[in-house]
């Protein structure tokens, strides 16, 4: 079955402690990112990989880092969580082909995060 | 630059009448535009897509929507409104970037469907 797969899928931790959230695809996908949801503001994007090694900042990457090492996995990491970044995270992967227009993109189940 | 205003935050409709959510975009170029529905506590489901094929575009569950590039719109409706239907609904735009990097997603702020009985 097509998917990607976060973890963990709820989590609950402290300011300035170190969390990564796992995201892998079994599609062979050459696109992925990640996105945070607020109310009132939709999904907003905070980074991006284009292939293995490829990785560029989104709209709201402070705080924020990633890493593409494999082409299945595009881990979140969060060196020092703050409470602002308290919110819903969603992955997202798609095939990517340079000139060429999106045609659809799918979407983990989301990891519901809490900094205290 | 590619943008998504979703003209209402929150509709609320009766069972069994028509849904319209309404969606106008912004982009350089001619994009693919998309309709994802979010239940809660899940995750996003796309609903329907288009990618410069037919105008009229037709999805699951019974929506379809519409691509009109002189309104900038895609409108997305449902001739009759089902209680499982509640949910909240995102139009997203996804354009040829300038430069570089492609694939991006705009996502509109959402619009959040009540179904009363």
């Amino acid at each position: 079955e097509a998917q990607v797969t976060q973890n963990p899928r709820y989590l609950i931790t402290v300011t300035g402690k170190k969390l990564t959230v796992t995201c892998s695809q079994n599609m062979n996908h050459e696109y992925m990112s990640w996105y945070r949801q607020d109310p009132g503001l939709g999904l907003r994007q905070i980074y991006y990989s284009m292939n293995v090694e490829v990785t560029d900042k989104g709209d709201v990457p402070e705080g924020y880092k990633v890493s593409r090492k494999e082409k299945r996995n595009f881990p979140l990491i969060l060196e020092s969580p703050s409470p602002n970044q308290t919110s819903l995270y969603f992955c997202a992967s798609s095939t990517y082909k340079r000139g060429q227009l999106n045609t659809e993109a799918f979407f983990g189940q989301g990891t519901r995060l809490t900094v205290v | 630059a590619q943008s998504v205003t979703q003209l209402d935050s929150h509709v609320s409709v009766s069972e069994g009448t028509p849904v319209l959510l309404r969606c106008n975009y912004s982009s350089s170029y001619s994009p693919s535009l998309f309709w994802y529905v979010q239940h809660p506590n899940k995750g996003l489901q796309l609903l329907l897509k288009y990618t410069s094929a037919a105008t009229l575009v037709k999805g699951i569950n019974g929506f379809e929507a519409e691509f009109k590039k002189s309104e900038t719109s895609f409108h997305l409706t449902k001739p009759s409104a089902h209680m499982s239907d509640a949910a909240e609904y995102f139009c997203v735009v996804s354009d040829l970037p300038l430069t570089g990097g492609g694939n991006k997603l705009t996502f509109g702020t959402g619009t959040q469907l009540k179904v009363e009985l």
